[in-house]
């Protein structure tokens, strides 16, 4: 069974550009959240999708970031323009339902320069 | 605001001893608790849930649940090398599909 799987693990890219992070949930989960992990701030929920709809993207830094659920099966999270302090790990997680544990994906590391 | 706290640590013990995390919440309401590892460079994966008051055993794994104090705990028995890591708690927040977690606990074990 796969497990939550995200692309790319790695990104680099310059200030300014455009970045977009790709979720695959597993299947039949129905409840997908975007995580940002940093040492300073530790883990910080995004936002999160029920059935492809968004419930709460009150994490959401700011106007440069949204997300994208288009079907059950992927979702994305753009950041444009991209600035250094979003450096960090962006984790994808999904859940079959309420207060059930998260399953996480193996995260991409975002380096803005 | 709702809060996770967590020593952060670094906790070290000797290999074999037994290594106890703990965890306490601020919420009253909450309901669910979980305990997520993370190794460096990792992603957090699940080592043990627990929802009613009391222990929750899982091979050398327990999870300690006191609502009334408002804390759980983690006790990994016979502690290993390969246990070095650091270890989240994590607690529901307002709805059940939201988490507020802890920064952490780093657990070095000696050989």
């Amino acid at each position: 069974d796969a497990g939550v799987i995200q692309s790319p693990r790695h990104e680099v890219t310059e200030m300014g550009q455009e970045v977009t992070l790709r979720c695959k949930p597993i299947s039949g989960h129905d409840y997908l959240f975007w995580y940002r992990q940093t040492m300073m701030r530790g883990l910080e929920l995004l936002i999160y999708f029920n059935n492809n709809v968004p419930i709460d993207d009150s994490g959401m830094p700011e106007d440069r970031f949204s997300a994208k659920m288009p079907n059950a099966s992927f979702s994305t999270l753009k950041i444009q323009p991209s600035e250094p302090r979003d450096s960090a790990v962006y984790f994808c997680a999904s859940s079959s339902r309420p207060n059930s544990p998260l399953h996480f994906g193996n995260g991409t590391r975002l380096t803005v320069t | 605001q709702k809060e996770v706290e967590q020593n952060s640590g670094p906790l070290s013990v000797p290999e074999g001893a037994i290594a106890s995390l703990n965890c306490t919440y601020s919420d009253r309401g909450s309901q669910s608790f979980f305990w997520y590892r993370q190794y460096s460079g990792k992603s957090p994966e699940l080592i043990m849930f627990i929802y009613s008051n009391g222990d929750k055993e899982d091979g050398r794994f327990t999870a300690q649940l006191n609502k009334a104090s408002q804390y759980v705990s983690l006790l990994i028995r016979d502690s290993q090398p390969s246990d070095s890591a650091t270890y989240l708690c994590a607690v529901n927040g307002d709805s059940n599909y939201q988490l507020i977690w802890g920064a952490g606990t780093k657990l070095i074990i000696k050989p």
